[in-house]
């Protein structure tokens, strides 16, 4: 397997533009993880996914965030308008059950 | 919120030498994981130990646990310049399958 797929790996936007980070977990993964780190905040969990269904979205920092998992096998963070403050590396993990979480290698996002 | 909380925040060992981190957590957990992160790159992995077990080894790390204190500790043994990275512990409570992250311990090996 080729683990936890994210792209794009640098994305660089302008303030107020859409961005969407996509990501292909692990197969058989029932479990998916969006996380934001930033130096100050360190690692954040978003959004989670279990079997495709979003069970916890209380970490998403705002409405300009949204989360999708059309199927076991595709997940999307999108954020619109994006804002300078979005700048940080986004990591998408899945897992299988209460297990070890496998991340890809992530998103660098910057917003200018 | 965060749920582990490391220590030190940073750690400089001479090559050899064994490294020790801890993290305390604040509520129940289901179990509790060791994560390893170089520069620029996704976590890694390291170890997971139930609720129910005390103590794990992998190679050249140890990690303990203690329900009653809420705390864990992974130790590096014989480090080398290839452990120099941050660490991570994350909780999994019995609540929830949320896997939380501490904020890391930056550990760096000096040759």
């Amino acid at each position: 397997d080729a683990g936890v797929i994210q792209s794009p790996r640098h994305e660089v936007t302008e303030m107020g533009q859409e961005v969407t980070l996509r990501c292909k977990p692990i197969s058989g993964h029932d479990y998916l993880f969006w996380y934001r780190q930033t130096m100050m905040r360190g690692l954040e969990l978003l959004i989670y996914f279990n079997n495709n269904v979003p069970i916890d979205d209380s970490g998403m920092p705002e409405d300009r965030f949204s989360a999708k998992m059309p199927n076991a096998s595709f997940s999307t963070l999108k954020i619109q308008p994006s804002e300078p403050r979005d700048s940080a590396v986004y990591f998408c993990a899945s897992s299988h059950g209460q297990g070890k979480a496998f991340f890809g290698q992530g998103t660098r996002l910057t917003v200018v | 919120s965060q749920q582990g909380e490391e220590d030190p925040q940073a750690l400089s060992i001479q090559e050899g030498e064994n490294a020790t981190m801890n993290c305390s957590y604040k509520t129940s957990i289901n179990n509790l994981q060791w994560y390893r992160q170089n520069s620029g790159r996704g976590l890694v992995h390291l170890i997971l130990i139930r609720s129910n077990e005390r103590e794990k080894h992998s190679g050249r790390l140890r990690v303990t646990l203690d329900t009653s204190k809420k705390s864990s500790s992974l130790l590096i043994t014989a480090s080398r310049a290839a452990d120099t990275a941050s660490y991570f512990c994350a909780t999994v409570t019995n609540r929830d399958d949320k896997i939380i992250f501490g904020k890391g311990t930056r550990l760096h090996i000096l040759p």
